[in-house]
């Protein structure tokens, strides 16, 4: 199976500030890879899929690149409600793996 | 709207078994599969498995083969989830999930979450 992985595992960073996140599978997967965000004690809400296509109502400042193996999300200015954890999934073909998590949390 | 509402919390001894419903309403169920992910305390978001509500066709997640089953009632919209043989490690938040297109397994609808609890 294609193995999932993201780092970092956790960050902290200011107002205003450009966030990245990087995902990488262990295989190529094209770019079938989704990305969600969770927030404590919240459901998984779809931000992002085809590695760059924004979900209808996120707003712009997250995006996505990628494709093969090497994927990114960017919060382009960190406002206080993307306080979350953030995940990738991978779709091309059962099994639909999730990446460990990421949590950002403000400074 | 699309809504997906889960079977309330259960508390379960080792060895027991579960049933997790999930109704589904908003939508036309037989056009799309229901995904199932759960959520340890503390820990990330587990795939478990995925049915599709138009045929039945299974698809689990190899660690649970032989323990789960999912099956769907196109009468009522109704997606389930049974897990055999609970353990503690079993003790989760367990969610059903709408696929974004009815070939896509990336989930834009979810349950709104069902806490299995497995102890003695």
């Amino acid at each position: 199976d294609i193995q999932m992985t993201q780092s970092p595992s956790s960050l902290s960073a200011s107002v205003g500030d450009r966030v990245t996140i990087t995902c990488r599978a262990s295989q190529g997967i094209s770019n079938y890879l989704a990305w969600y965000q969770q927030k404590p004690g919240k459901v998984p809400k779809l931000l992002i899929y085809a590695a760059s296509t924004l979900q209808s109502g996120v707003p712009s400042r997250f995006s996505g690149s990628g494709s093969g193996t090497d994927f990114t999300l960017t919060i382009s200015s960190l406002q206080p409600e993307d306080v979350a954890t953030y995940y990738c999934q991978k779709y091309n073909s059962a099994p639909f793996t999730f990446g460990p998590g990421t949590k950002v949390d403000i400074k | 709207q699309v809504q997906l509402v889960q079977s309330g919390a259960e508390v379960k001894k080792p060895g027991a078994s579960v049933k997790v419903s999930c109704k589904a309403s908003g939508y036309t169920f037989t056009s799309y599969g229901i995904s199932w992910v759960r959520q340890a305390p503390g820990q990330g978001l587990e795939w478990m498995g995925w049915i599709s509500a138009y045929n039945g066709n299974t698809n689990y997640a190899q660690k649970l083969q032989g323990r789960v089953t999912m099956t769907t009632d196109t009468s009522t919209s109704t997606a389930y989830m049974e897990l055999r043989s609970l353990r503690s490690d079993d003790t989760a938040v367990y969610y059903c999930a709408k696929p974004a297109r009815a070939r896509g397994h990336y989930f834009d609808y979810w349950g709104q979450g069902t806490l299995v609890t497995v102890s003695s």
